[in-house]
């Protein structure tokens, strides 16, 4: 399968621990997005790279989030200090640039307790 | 600034019979749209995109979607529920120059009754 993937599916924290994602966009393409979705809502946007360049943040994207994608490939993002209000589900989607279709992953569940 | 409201949090059908989702978009832009659907604990799924194209876009599972500009809508139909169709469906407003950002409405969940 060469589609998003992400890692891992689902995490249990305390409230106050860091937390990290991983997400693996399909290999070709040159865009990665964040999204959040909690519980009844639709998915909220985080945070874009094209390639390695972090291009826009969402204002909901407080301090304590932080996104990295290094090498243009797969990405990263942090979570410090986690509150109870992060509990979501947390969305990667990968697409070329130019091209408006873009491809989800199956997400990470974060359940901060 | 990019919006797209989705009309009915909750739809019931029967088996068998027509589905109609309703989604109303803004933009500033010349918009792309696409409807997605999520069932439970799967990832998003494309059901079908409009960019600039046919005005009447047909999807998988037989569904369709008629982009109106005048009426800034884009419904979605199928003429005959499926049980499989029971799921969360959300509709997708992009375009916003360079970014291509996805604004979500906030989903309609379709229930299929037997």
């Amino acid at each position: 399968d060469t589609g998003v993937s992400q890692d891992p599916r689902h995490k249990i924290t305390k409230r106050g621990q860091n937390v990290t994602f991983r997400c693996d966009p399909i290999s070709e393409h040159n865009r990665l997005y964040w999204y959040r979705q909690t519980l009844g809502q639709g998915p909220e946007f985080l945070t874009y790279f094209q390639n390695e360049a972090q291009l826009e943040k969402s204002r909901l994207l407080s301090d304590r989030f932080s996104a990295e994608r290094p090498k243009g490939s797969f990405s990263t993002l942090e979570i410090q200090r986690t509150e109870q209000g992060d509990s979501a589900m947390y969305l990667c989607a990968s697409s070329l640039a130019g091209g408006p279709e873009q491809f989800f992953g199956p997400g990470t569940r974060l359940t901060v307790l | 600034a990019q919006s797209v409201t989705q009309l009915d949090s909750h739809v019931s059908v029967s088996e068998g019979t027509p589905v109609l989702l309703r989604c109303n978009y803004s933009s500033s832009y010349s918009p792309s749209l696409f409807w997605y659907v999520q069932h439970p604990n799967k990832g998003l799924q494309l059901l079908l995109k409009y960019t600039s194209a046919a005005t009447l876009v047909k999807g998988i599972n037989g569904f369709e979607a008629e982009f109106k500009k005048s009426e800034t809508s884009f419904h979605l139909t199928k003429p005959s529920a499926h049980m499989s169709d029971a799921a969360e469906y959300f509709c997708v407003v992009s375009g916003a120059s360079g970014t291509y950002k996805y604004i979500f409405g906030t989903g309609t969940r379709l229930k299929v009754l037997a």
